[in-house]
């Protein structure tokens, strides 16, 4: 997905608290995404960051550093129903282009 | 405000066939963007449409092909499908203003094709 890199899988337990990292070529940078997509269902918007910093939403954290080409999604107090793939996808050029996902087990 | 709709959510076709899917944005939304979601390849960016122009294009073959009405409906036709073209097939609806962007997307379209 034209260089924006995120882990395939990650796991973690119910109730912690875990980090998908998502790096990107800065070049013609606008914008960051994140969403979340059930198995079988089309993505949900989560976040999307412009600016550099952290963007809390409930449960769900957002972080970009742009000079870096460098952000983060933090889903704290985990459930089960957080297994998922989250999807990290960038603002170039008015094209909005996707990572291939992360996907998260969460383990009781 | 109702979501972006998608029809058909499933269809079957054979090799050689053509098949159109359409795409009604959320209301005030001008940009309607085409993705293509297969297990291999993850989520691929098809074209996207604003204003009834087309904004952008990704790398698909010419088979492919869109276009977007003046309510900002869209639609998107696939000719001489091949097995490969079988995939979801995602329509977003997007919304720029100042520094934001948000962008929905519908519940897809699942196109098997034998």
């Amino acid at each position: 997905g034209q260089n924006i890199d995120q882990p395939t899988e990650m796991t973690a337990t119910e109730g912690a608290i875990v980090q998908i990292n998502c790096t990107y070529q800065t070049s013609g940078f606008n914008g960051l995404f994140w969403y979340q997509q059930h198995a079988g269902e089309a993505p949900t918007f989560l976040s999307y960051n412009v600016l550099d910093g952290l963007e809390e939403k409930g449960r769900f954290s957002s972080f970009l550093s742009r000079s870096k080409g460098y952000s983060y999604l933090l889903l704290k107090e985990l459930q089960m129903k957080d297994s998922a793939s989250y999807l990290c996808a960038v603002s170039r050029d008015d094209k909005i282009i996707f990572g291939k996902g992360t996907r998260l087990h969460i383990l009781p | 405000k109702a979501g972006v709709t998608q029809t058909p959510r499933y269809l079957i076709k054979t090799r050689g066939q053509q098949v159109t899917l359409s795409c009604s944005p959320i209301s005030g939304h001008r940009s309607v963007s085409w993705y293509q979601q297969t297990p291999g390849q993850g989520l691929q960016f098809l074209f996207e449409y604003f204003s009834e122009t087309q904004r952008n294009k990704g790398n698909f073959p010419g088979r492919f092909s869109g276009r977007q009405f003046s309510n900002s409906r869209s639609e998107m036709n696939v000719s001489t499908l091949e097995l490969g073209d079988s995939a979801l097939y995602l329509c977003a609806s997007r919304l720029t203003s100042g520094s934001t962007d948000t962008q929905y997307f519908g519940p897809g379209t699942r196109l098997t094709v034998l």
